[in-house]
């Protein structure tokens, strides 16, 4: 069955760096775009960004400019989020997810990965 | 950037009762609008896409209108699995989330 499989949960000091990964399975790796979604405790999700199915393109929202990279290796059908300079702020749920598409896309996400707990605490 | 309102942010309501929750756009999103269920513990569910089109194997008492900067999700016949939260997203953009109990 079609699933998104994620990393396990991660302790990070202030400053530091996350990489949470994303395995696929089911589906052809290279005709969906994949998201990164996170949602710190008690909040509504918060869009990232995502990468575009050739794996060549990739957005993401304004406030996490210059600090975070998504990127997909095809060898192992594994995407990526890293996440750098790291606050307190930072501490969430992070999953990834694969936008449907029916025809075409729909800026839906129909599956999503089971979620990556982030801890940033000194 | 587009936000995102919904409306209301707590609904009780009992089994059986139709419900609506509201969901509007800063700005015309056309029908790029998606509604998801989510429960404790678990990632978000998609209900509905591109504002009405119904997601493979979610029942029929779900459904979804609205077009540009208004748009509703109903449930016709509460079940008891249906007391969750609730969240739209238009625009890369989610809804504050409503929250739906049981009276």
């Amino acid at each position: 069955q079609v699933q998104l499989v994620q990393s396990g949960a991660e302790v990070k000091k202030p400053g530091a760096s996350v990489k949470v990964s994303c395995k696929a399975s089911g589906y052809t790796f290279t005709s969906y775009y994949i998201h990164w979604v996170r949602q710190a405790p008690g909040q509504g999700p918060e869009w990232m960004g995502g990468i575009n199915p050739s794996g060549d393109r990739t957005s993401h929202a304004q406030k996490f400019q210059g600090r975070v990279t998504m990127t997909r290796d095809t060898s192992t059908s594994t995407f990526y989020l890293e996440l750098n300079n790291l606050g307190s702020e930072d501490t969430a749920i992070y999953y990834c997810a694969r936008e449907k598409y029916d025809n075409d896309k729909t800026d839906a996400f129909d599956v999503w990965g089971q979620g990556t707990l982030v801890t940033v605490s000194s | 950037d587009i936000q995102m309102t919904q409306s209301p942010s707590t609904l009780s309501a009992s089994v059986g009762d139709r419900v609506t929750i509201t969901c509007r756009a800063s700005q015309s999103i056309r029908t790029w609008l998606a509604w998801y269920q989510q429960k404790p513990g678990e990632a978000p569910k998609l209900l509905i896409y591109k504002a009405s089109n119904l997601e493979n194997g979610v029942p029929s008492r779900f459904s979804g209108s609205g077009s540009g900067t208004e748009f509703t999700l109903t449930i016709s016949s509460l079940q008891p699995d249906d007391f969750a939260t609730y969240y739209c997203h238009g625009g890369y953009i989610f809804g504050q989330g409503t929250k739906l109990e049981i009276k």
